[in-house]
């Protein structure tokens, strides 16, 4: 598609339910990001993936989060058991694999979600 | 740990005045100072952006200006207009790609 696709557009969970939310980067880009962003803060960094690797998931918050790319295209946010600290808007992005250079991330609309 | 620190968190400013956000940064390993503009209900967007090895970059009527040895980097919107009305994020790449975000700007830009 022309760009990244997130789904849905808005979730809300009762506390304890579990949730995934699904990404369609840019076709052909390697790279692919998940950021959570609280309301009225800047995105903060989650997991990343080059193809289906997942290269660095230092941004997890707990163990709660489980991300997936298993072909390398669509991703998948898992949040287990989740907790009104979850409630945010999450992004994902993709881009093309640059060593060097000026490249920026392509996010998509994101997915708000709500814990009650 | 705020590794990049972005003031003021909001601006008015009138239309046709210049807009200046300011931003500063720890990691001397990152290498690349991109901005983002993100519009309500939407996900960040790349404005323009700079590599530490210059010291200035202008698109437009959007000027980034980086001073490396205070590490510190700005964005200035000339004759700022209401559609320029958005937040804006400063923000700098680190190890694989990761980009690291600061907390935000919101502006506006009053007719």
């Amino acid at each position: 598609g022309a760009g990244v696709s997130q789904s849905p557009r808005y979730k809300v969970a009762k506390r304890g339910q579990d949730v995934a939310l699904r990404c369609d980067p840019i076709s052909g880009h390697v790279s692919l990001f998940w950021y959570q962003q609280a309301l009225g803060q800047g995105p903060e960094f989650l997991t990343y993936f080059q193809n289906e690797a997942q290269l660095d998931k230092s941004g997890l918050p707990s163990d709660r989060f489980f991300a997936e790319r298993p072909e390398g295209s669509v991703s998948t946010l898992k949040i287990q058991r989740t907790q009104q600290e979850d409630s945010a808007v999450y992004l994902c992005a993709s881009s093309f694999l640059h060593q060097q250079g000026p490249y920026g991330y392509t996010f998509g609309s994101g997915t708000r979600l709500t814990v009650v | 740990q705020q590794q990049v620190k972005q003031s003021p968190q909001s601006l008015i400013v009138q239309k046709g005045g210049i807009s200046i956000i300011n931003c500063a940064y720890e990691n001397t390993a990152f290498d690349y100072f991109p901005w983002y503009q993100q519009f309500p209900g939407k996900g960040p967007a790349l404005l323009i952006a700079i590599r530490p090895d210059v010291s200035e970059k202008k698109e437009g009527r959007f000027t980034i200006s980086f001073n490396k040895s205070a590490k510190q980097f700005s964005l200035h919107i000339m004759d700022s207009q209401p559609g320029d009305s958005a937040t804006y994020f400063c923000a700098a790449r680190g190890g694989y790609q990761k980009v690291t975000f600061g907390i935000g700007t919101k502006l506006q830009v009053i007719p």
